[in-house]
């Protein structure tokens, strides 16, 4: 059971390079979310999903695009690399709410922006 | 807005030691509270959970009380592992469906064990 899959786990970008940072799932979950983890911040959230075809903006969502075509698939764009963006990124999903709600977190990509 | 502030870290303990880390919130109503843990190189993994007020959460060891009248949700192991090693996250999700699947975490804080 593979769960949340993130790729690549390391990466490196010159400012201003593009890239997109993939997550799948096989849990045939609604919720997807990308998260950015900063030393001393936490996690902030950046963009989440509800279903196929309907995206949102969290906290941080500056400089990011995401969309959702499948269920599965959660990619999150980075048209014009900076420094800020530096860090680690995690995605998540879980299957709704209540009682039962948990999220299920990627082993997350360390990106390095020079 | 919604809000978590767990104590800076990092923790240093030696084993078997007890474990309390703070954790308080600042929500409209009766919000969902989580711990997660991250080992090294790892995702977050969730810890344990409490949904209403006054109930406790519980895993490993591990345990934590959802205070509504001081807006806590401290962490606590009555005696740690050098396995217990790791980073530690409060979390919470708001009230209301709009936030299904959305969490606001905490700074995080990290405990080391040593033998």
């Amino acid at each position: 059971n593979a769960g949340v899959t993130q790729t690549p786990k390391f990466q490196v970008l010159k400012t201003g390079q593009s890239m997109t940072l993939q997550c799948a799932q096989d849990m045939n979950h609604e919720y997807m979310s990308w998260y950015r983890q900063d030393p001393g911040m936490g996690l902030r959230l950046i963009h989440y999903s509800v279903g196929a075809g309907i995206t949102d903006q969290g906290e941080v969502p500056n400089g990011y695009n995401v969309s959702r075509s499948t269920t599965e698939d959660f990619p999150l764009r980075l048209l014009s690399a900076a420094p800020s963006q530096t860090s680690v990124y995690f995605c998540a999903s879980s299957y709704g709410g209540g009682d039962n709600e948990k999220l299920f977190f990627g082993s997350g990509t360390q990106l390095s922006v020079l | 807005g919604n809000s978590v502030t767990q104590m800076e870290g990092p923790v240093t303990l030696s084993e078997e030691a007890f474990l309390t880390i703070n954790c308080t919130y600042t929500a409209t109503g009766y919000p969902s509270l989580f711990w997660y843990v991250q080992y090294p190189g790892e995702g977050l993994q969730l810890l344990l959970k409490a949904t209403k007020a006054d109930d406790k959460g519980s895993n490993k060891g591990f345990e934590a009380t959802y205070r509504k009248e001081t807006t806590s949700f401290h962490l606590e192991k009555g005696s740690v592992q050098v396995s217990d090693s790791a980073v530690y996250f409060c979390a919470l999700r708001g009230v209301g469906s709009s936030n299904t699947g959305k969490l606001i975490f905490g700074q995080g804080t990290t405990l080391q064990v040593k033998p």
